[in-house]
């Protein structure tokens, strides 16, 4: 069975903390993404990778940073998390045009 | 950049009617992806559709790339359809992104 992981599912931090957010997939898909949805706003990419330690910038990067050093793990890094990206963020995966989505990570920032 | 427009923001349709979602792009496209989210979830792939019609289950996908437009036409739609869906953009060119749109948010009642 395909599937995207994400953890953890909810995290509450306060401003000026460093957060850390994981994905997984089993699929070995080669591209992955990581996204944040805003209520009105649909779903904007931070990042995309196309393999192991090959990123690149989303439409949304600023404040953000990413790791990939295995094919199956993309993380998402905030250094000192700001308010404004309380949000949920999803991971997804894709091999060719299909992009597989994780559950979600909702996001607060107090 | 690239911008996509869905219309409309919300439905609510009586169980058994049919529901027309659009969907607009401000740019040429290969393909357009249309994918649903229950509330408080993940997304899931529903059509991929590079152009012409596409047809799954209840679901029509109807794509006019040189109108940069397209539509998901559901057909007699059950309380379970209810929900957001969201149109995705795969541009046409280079190393741009895909695009999502802010979605409907469709309501059934029975």
């Amino acid at each position: 069975d395909m599937k995207v992981t994400q953890m953890p599912r909810y995290l509450i931090k306060r401003m000026g903390e460093n957060v850390l957010l994981e994905c997984g997939q089993d699929m070995s898909h080669e591209t992955m993404y990581w996204y944040r949805q805003d209520p009105g706003l649909g779903l904007q990419l931070i990042y995309i990778s196309y393999d192991v330690d090959s990123n690149s910038e989303g439409d949304i990067p600023k404040g953000y940073r990413v790791s990939r050093k295995k094919r199956e793990h993309f993380s998402l890094i905030l250094d000192s998390a700001k308010t404004n990206q309380t949000s949920v963020y999803f991971c997804a995966s894709s091999l060719g045009v299909e992009q597989y989505f994780g559950p979600g990570t909702r996001l607060t920032v107090l | 950049g690239q911008q996509v427009q869905q219309s409309p923001a919300s439905l609510v349709l009586q169980e058994g009617e049919n529901a027309e979602l659009q969907c607009n792009f401000s740019s040429t496209a290969t393909r357009l992806q249309w994918f649903y989210q229950r509330p408080g979830g993940s997304l899931v792939s529903l059509l991929s559709n590079p152009s012409g019609t596409k047809h799954t289950g209840r679901l029509t996908s109807t794509t006019v790339t040189k109108e940069r437009r397209g539509s998901l036409h559901i057909s007699s739609s059950q309380i379970t359809d209810s929900g957001t869906y969201l149109c995705a953009m795969e541009p046409n060119y280079g190393n741009e992104k895909i695009t999502f749109g802010a979605g409907t948010k469709l309501t059934i009642k029975p």
